[in-house]
């Protein structure tokens, strides 16, 4: 069974431009959830969706979307880039609810 | 609102040794805890998981933990440090089907001494 797949895998972007990131999940895996790693905040959670719809949204300023398709597949946009949204960008699924398995990683470099 | 939090931000043990890593929680229900390892430049794997069933958890690579309530903690054990056992280690709670997130630890940072 594939994993949870992700690109790009990295990426270079100047501040103030837009970026989307797109999360392909286990196959049978309805839940999307999106996570931001960096060096002084750790792992924080962004968003998780369910069946196409947002069940809960993490601390983050709006610049931060997300959207599932109904593949299940999900992608996460961030416009108006700033320096400190460089991170590692993960995404994780799970059959309905907690994510446990997650994918490689997007590592977002802003300029 | 859960929490958790890692006691010691780098371990280094020696081949052959134990690993412990320790870990206690804040929940006002009971909760979902989860263990998982990250090398360099790789996601995150799930190492194991507590789901309110047996209190000692069994998971990948030799690895366990073992569910206190008394004590709230979910510490991570190897009985014999290898080599690959290199990594970053999270702890994470949650609350079962509430909020569907993941509050992570701090992270500790294992190496391993040959």
């Amino acid at each position: 069974k594939a994993g949870v797949t992700q690109t790009p895998r990295y990426l270079i972007k100047t501040r103030g431009q837009q970026v989307t990131l797109s999360c392909s999940p286990i196959s049978g895996h309805r839940s999307v959830s999106w996570y931001q790693q960096t060096p002084g905040q750790g792992l924080q959670f962004l968003f998780e969706y369910f069946s196409e719809t947002q069940r809960n949204k993490g601390n983050f300023p709006g610049r931060f979307s997300g959207r599932q398709f109904s593949n299940s597949r999900s992608e996460m946009n961030v416009s108006t880039l700033e320096l400190g949204d460089s991170a590692l960008y993960l995404c994780a699924s799970s059959p309905q609810g907690e994510p446990q398995y997650f994918g490689p990683g997007t590592r977002l470099l802003v300029l | 609102a859960q929490s958790v939090t890692q006691l010691g931000s780098h371990v280094s043990v020696s081949e052959g040794a134990l690993v412990l890593l320790r870990c206690n929680y804040s929940s006002s229900v009971p909760p979902y805890l989860f263990w998982y390892v990250q090398y360099p430049n790789q996601g995150l794997q799930l190492l194991l998981k507590y789901t309110s069933a047996a209190t000692l958890v069994k998971g990948i690579n030799g690895f366990e933990a073992e569910f206190k309530k008394s004590e709230t903690s979910f510490h991570l054990t190897k009985p014999s440090a290898h080599m690959s056992d290199a990594a970053e280690y999270f702890c994470a709670v949650s609350v079962p089907f509430n909020d569907y997130k993941l509050s992570f630890g701090a992270g500790t940072t294992v190496t391993v001494r040959a």
